[in-house]
């Protein structure tokens, strides 16, 4: 199966802009993940979404936005683009909860496959 | 104060040593503990997880979680050059789709 992918990888944007990034999950994952990472503050949760409804919410201001289609790809926005926000965002995929046997290890339903990131940078 | 702390390193150490990795954490609502690791310019990757306390082994890697010391251990043996990456430890409540990280430890095995 292929990986999960990210466009684009790198990214320049001023402020003030905004900016889309897609996410394409690996086939029959329904739950897909969004991460910042930045030196200062490692990885911080976004938001989680799973067949189209977002389930989980971090603490980011409104600018940080996303969405889930049909096909389970995600793509998340941020408006009005601060020096702050040049970080790699990363994406990570999985089966999700909702058809798990019973008796089966949650690892198979639950592990995070992290894409390769997009890297922003806001000048 | 972060809930997940880790020491970010780095940590060098000569090939074929034990490399010891530990995070602390508050709030013990968590029942799932993770290790990732993180080669340069890649996404994270799932190396072990353990549900609530107690040990682990996989192979050259071995996870401890202490829950009454609120402590997570990582420990590497027989370490290769190729475990130099950066190591994350990670925790979730019950669904792993929103996971706390630590800052990540920087690792680096010299030949």
């Amino acid at each position: 199966k292929a990986g999960v992918t990210q466009t684009p990888r790198y990214l320049i944007k001023t402020r003030g802009q905004q900016v889309t990034l897609s996410c394409s999950p690996i086939s029959g994952h329904r739950s897909v993940s969004w991460y910042q990472q930045t030196p200062g503050q490692g990885l911080q949760f976004l938001f989680e979404y799973f067949s189209e409804t977002q389930r989980n919410k971090g603490n980011f201001p409104g600018r940080f936005s996303g969405r889930q289609f049909s096909n389970s790809r995600s793509e998340m926005n941020v408006s009005t683009l601060e020096l702050g926000d040049s970080a790699l965002y990363l994406c990570a995929s999985s089966p999700g909860r909702g058809d798990r046997l019973i008796g089966e290890p949650i690892h198979k339903q639950e592990t995070q496959y992290f894409g390769p990131g997009t890297r922003l940078l806001v000048l | 104060q972060k809930e997940v702390e880790q020491d970010p390193g780095p940590l060098s150490v000569p090939e074929g040593a034990i490399v010891s990795l530990n995070c602390t954490y508050s709030n013990s609502a968590f029942q799932y503990f993770m290790w990732y690791r993180q080669y340069s310019r890649k996404g994270p990757e799932l190396l072990m997880y353990t549900y609530s306390s107690g040990n682990k082994e996989d192979g050259r890697f071995t996870a401890q979680v202490d829950k009454s010391s609120k402590y997570i251990s990582l420990f590497i043996r027989d370490s290769q050059p190729s475990d130099s990456a950066t190591y994350l430890c990670a925790r979730a409540r019950y669904s792993w789709g929103k996971l706390q990280f630590g800052a990540g430890t920087q690792v680096v095995v010299t030949p």
